[in-house]
């Protein structure tokens, strides 16, 4: 089962310029989790973000979380051609032990 | 630390045969495992947990006879998939958690492509 909505499903941007993706999920959870694939590779974890906090920063990411609307948001700040990739979202329940569950996924492609 | 690794990483087989997925925590015991499916241009479908000692679960539509999963030790844990058909050419993923304090981590694997033709 899938927990999260992203959207877009796909952006294309300039180098130079911010994107933003959105992530909504539908029951309480501990922590939510954004993720990159690049094409065909395997996951890469970017930034962990706990239920009882609202934003988070690493590097050039930007993460909010509003528990209230259930929702996430990830802003990659002055985007790289090689930020291309897919991002995703999952959001680990209250139980302890339980799996990550994959949004269904936004895809970059950001061109120079 | 935390490194999961899959073999083969990747593996072409013909219809009708089994293929076996093996998922190794390098660096520490994983009292849980997960396999993840995904399919091209699609996100990773959960389709079991499986916890050392005991028998996997699996998520609802996904055939335990046709996916077996053993985890006979903390740090191996195998999927095999028995009379592979064209239809189950994915990739897939598995991840490892712990059961300390870090038990919200969940470590992941570099995937496995598996062809069937």
């Amino acid at each position: 089962s899938q927990q999260g909505e992203e959207d877009p499903q796909a952006l294309s941007i300039q180098e130079g310029e911010n994107a933003t993706m959105n992530c909504s999920y539908k029951t309480s959870i501990n922590n939510l989790q954004w993720y990159r694939q690049n094409s065909g590779r395997g996951l890469v974890h970017l930034i962990l973000i706990r239920s009882n906090e609202r934003e988070k920063h690493s590097g050039r990411l930007r993460v909010t979380l509003d528990t209230s609307k259930k929702s996430s948001s990830l802003l990659i700040t002055a985007s790289r051609a090689a930020d291309t990739a897919s991002y995703f979202c999952a959001t680990a329940l209250n139980q302890a032990g339980t799996a990550l569950i994959f949004g269904k996924g936004t895809t970059l492609s950001v061109s120079s | 630390g935390a490194v999961v690794s899959q073999h083969p990483s990747r593996v072409i087989c013909k219809s009708g045969t089994s293929v076996k997925i093996e998922c190794r925590s390098l660096d520490f015991q994983a009292t849980t495992m997960f396999w993840y499916r995904q399919f091209p241009k699609q996100s990773l479908m959960l389709m079991a947990t499986s916890n050392e000692g005991s028998k996997a679960t699996y998520e609802q539509g996904v055939e335990k006879d046709k996916f077996l999963i053993n985890h006979a030790s903390l740090t191996l844990s195998t999927l095999t998939v028995t009379s592979a058909h064209p239809e189950d050419s994915s990739f897939y993923i598995c991840s490892a958690r712990t059961s300390g304090n870090l038990s919200w981590e969940q470590y992941f694997g570099p995937g496995t492509r598996l062809t069937v033709t």
